[in-house]
């Protein structure tokens, strides 16, 4: 079994600062760990993965992620916020890199922005 | 290239209604997987699906709720007599078939999604 649990379900930042958003994953497997974002009424876009190749693992707009085995965490951080930034991120852990393609999703972070 | 199409973006429909759901894959792409988004919740897996057939339904409800990908055509996810409780954003993702997937892409292409909602 696999799951993830992001540790807050609402972070606010100020422009310009830095952003954390926790996850802590449990897997039965090597897992694969992703980190979406979803604004508002859209899809789901890919930031950033890991899938046991370096830990630490660097994504679009700036975010990255390090994949941390002793603690079971994928947390994402970015040095500087953007107004731009502000959305829903979801933690997602998939114990397949081929075939089915059963994502578990964490309950989702809602980044704020404050400018 | 196209991503992955769904409509409608939105649906209303009153209890008891139906509700169909259509999503067009990526070119190319012969793996289909529905999600359920409740309010304040994340994505739950509902069905996997390739062309004509299902491969796993173990997060579709065991009532109302069918899917099918056809050979031609869209995939449909089908919701009979609609109550409250199915509101919600329902997304539809595609793949390509084993292989044929790039490193350091995503395992899945997301659509935008169809909110239904329930009156």
């Amino acid at each position: 079994a696999q799951s993830v649990t992001q540790l807050d379900s609402h972070v606010s930042v100020s422009e310009g600062t830095p952003v954390l958003l926790r996850c802590n994953y449990s897997s039965s497997y090597s897992p694969s760990l992703f980190w979406y974002v979803q604004h508002p009424n859209k899809g789901l876009q890919l930031l950033l993965k890991y899938t046991s190749a370096a830990t630490l693992v660097k994504g679009i707009n700036g975010f990255e992620a390090e994949f941390k085995k002793s603690e079971t965490s994928f947390h994402l951080t970015k040095p500087s916020a953007h107004m731009s930034d502000a959305a829903e991120y979801f933690c997602v852990v998939s114990s397949s890199n081929f075939g089915n393609e059963k994502l578990t999703f964490g309950t989702g972070t809602r980044l704020t922005i404050i400018p | 290239n196209a991503g992955v199409m769904q409509n409608p973006r939105h649906l209303v429909r009153r209890r008891g209604q139906e509700a169909r759901l259509r999503c067009s894959p990526m070119k190319g792409h012969s793996h289909v997987y529905w999600y359920r988004q409740l309010p304040e919740e994340g994505l739950k897996f509902m069905v996997y699906l390739q062309k004509e057939n299902i491969i796993d339904e173990s997060g579709m409800p065991k009532e109302r709720f069918s899917a099918e990908f056809p050979k031609e055509g869209p995939s449909i996810l089908r919701i009979q007599q609609v109550v409250r409780g199915d509101s919600a954003a329902y997304f539809c993702a595609s793949s390509p078939r084993v292989g044929l997937r790039m490193r350091g892409d995503s395992p899945l292409h997301f659509g935008n999604g169809t909110r239904l909602t329930v009156t």
